[in-house]
């Protein structure tokens, strides 16, 4: 069964760039289906960022597009996010999901989540 | 951008009572593209319901989902302790996909 893992940097400095990757495993990138990135603020909800079909296809969240930048690598299976010009508002526990397009698009596999905290 | 409101914020019930929880969207949502998603303290959130009202993988028949258009609901016709979590609702037929700020179901 598919399974997704997020990794990155716990900890940026405000004004820099976030980068994370989603490896997939268990299955393809060239599914049909969309990858996407959603955020949880602590002790808050969830909030759609963005996602990406294996083609280069993309949609964002219209409050992050200016320093959003999603992309996919099929030779490696995994999925990136840049967030730029990050500030204390976008520490968050970043997750990774899979939209199943069989599914009325919605999240059915998930990653654990990483940390993210931005802070000098 | 459809805005989704859950209600309650927080729902108190003990074991084996019923639960039923509303999600309303600020404009119709096409095609029933709403989710329920479940979410424990430290964990991702889990997928239990699709297309307003299909379980999705592995979940039990004591969840059940309803609704169409604006009005949207979920019931647990029996709580079991793994139960009480949080649970969003979500939208996605019309981008930006939205999420409902959560509903809270706690031991009473």
């Amino acid at each position: 069964q598919v399974q997704l893992q997020e990794s990155g940097p716990g900890l940026v400095k405000p004004s820099g760039t976030l980068s994370l990757t989603c490896a997939v495993s268990g299955g393809s990138i060239t599914s049909p289906n969309w990858w996407s990135w959603v955020r949880q603020p602590p002790g808050k909800g969830l909030e759609w960022i963005a996602e990406i079909y294996y083609t280069g296809g993309t949609n964002s969240n219209p409050s992050l597009r200016s320093r959003v930048t999603i992309s996919v690598d099929k030779s490696k299976n995994h999925f990136s996010l840049k967030l730029s010009s990050v500030t204390a508002a976008d520490t968050a526990v970043y997750y990774c999901a899979r939209i199943n397009s069989y599914q009325y698009y919605s999240m059915d596999v998930w990653g654990q989540g990483t940390t993210v905290t931005v802070s000098s | 951008e459809i805005v989704l409101t859950q209600s309650p914020g927080t729902l108190s019930l003990s074991p084996g009572e019923r639960a039923t929880l509303s999600c309303r969207a600020s404009q119709s949502v096409s095609s029933n593209y709403l989710a329920w998603y479940l979410q424990k303290p430290g964990q991702a959130p889990r997928l239990l319901i699709y297309g307003a009202s299909s379980r999705a993988t592995g979940i039990p028949d004591r969840f059940s989902g309803s609704g169409s258009g604006t009005d949207f609901t979920l019931t647990v016709s029996r709580l079991e302790p793994e139960d009480f979590a949080v649970y969003y609702c979500q939208q996605y037929g019309t981008p930006p996909g939205t999420f409902g700020q959560g509903t809270k179901v706690e031991i009473k």
